[in-house]
């Protein structure tokens, strides 16, 4: 059974730095890009960040781009997200996410997510 | 950035009735185009990938259609487990990027 389990979300103040954790479990890690997810309080869903399997191929969401850095660690199966110069609007529960296949397309649909980190920017 | 439009943002059913969702990109994604499913305290499901094909699990009441800028997710006789929110989410290119969602609920 394919788990993804968040941690590292929690209160913290702008401007500050989190770093957000996804340990995976129940399927070939090393096999699979993986992404972060978010979604705002009462909001969408939006994309933040992938990574491929091989960390080779990453990309960011414009609003992110600069702060954020994803990162993976395939002999611990997991999937990090350093998240700096925090801001209000940062604010959302963050889904880890897996890619649903290989290549380039299927690689970024999201057959498998986590059930979220909370992360709470606030002075 | 490629901009997924949903329609309409809201959707009154009754249960056994049908439902169309749509979903526009603002320039070509092929095929490309997936949809989601979210109910209230739950990550989103996959329900459909390459615009037509269900995801693993997925009963046979949800088709997907489209291709290129215009797509339709189609639930016939919608059950009390379907009043939901559905997301398309477009992944020809990065940025990858979501709809607004349409919330279908219960007439």
């Amino acid at each position: 059974e394919v788990q993804l389990v968040e941690s590292g979300g929690g209160l913290v103040q702008p401007g500050r730095s989190l770093r957000l954790s996804c340990a995976a479990s129940g399927f070939t890690f090393d096999d699979y890009a993986m992404h972060w997810v978010r979604q705002a309080p009462g909001k969408g869903l939006e994309w933040v960040s992938g990574i491929s399997w091989n960390s080779g191929s990453i990309g960011y969401a414009d609003s992110v781009k600069g702060r954020f850095t994803i990162s993976r660690d395939n002999a611990k199966n997991s999937l990090y997200l350093q998240m700096n110069s925090l801001r209000a609007e940062d604010m959302a529960l963050y889904y880890c996410a897996k890619g649903e296949g290989s290549g380039s397309y299927h690689s970024n649909i999201f057959d498998y997510w986590g059930q979220g980190a909370l992360v709470t920017v606030s002075s | 950035e490629i901009v997924m439009t949903q329609s309409p943002a809201t959707l009154s059913v009754s249960p056994g009735e049908g439902a169309t969702l749509s979903c526009r990109a603002s320039q070509s994604v092929n095929s490309n185009l997936a949809w989601y499913q979210q109910k209230p305290g739950q990550a989103p499901r996959l329900l459909i990938y390459g615009a037509s094909t269900r995801a693993t699990g997925i009963p046979a009441r949800f088709s997907g259609s489209g291709s290129g800028t215009e797509f339709t997710l189609t639930i016939s006789s919608l059950q009390s487990e379907d009043f939901a929110v559905y997301y398309c989410q477009q992944y020809n290119n990065w940025p990858l990027t979501f709809g607004g969602g349409t919330k279908v609920e219960i007439e």
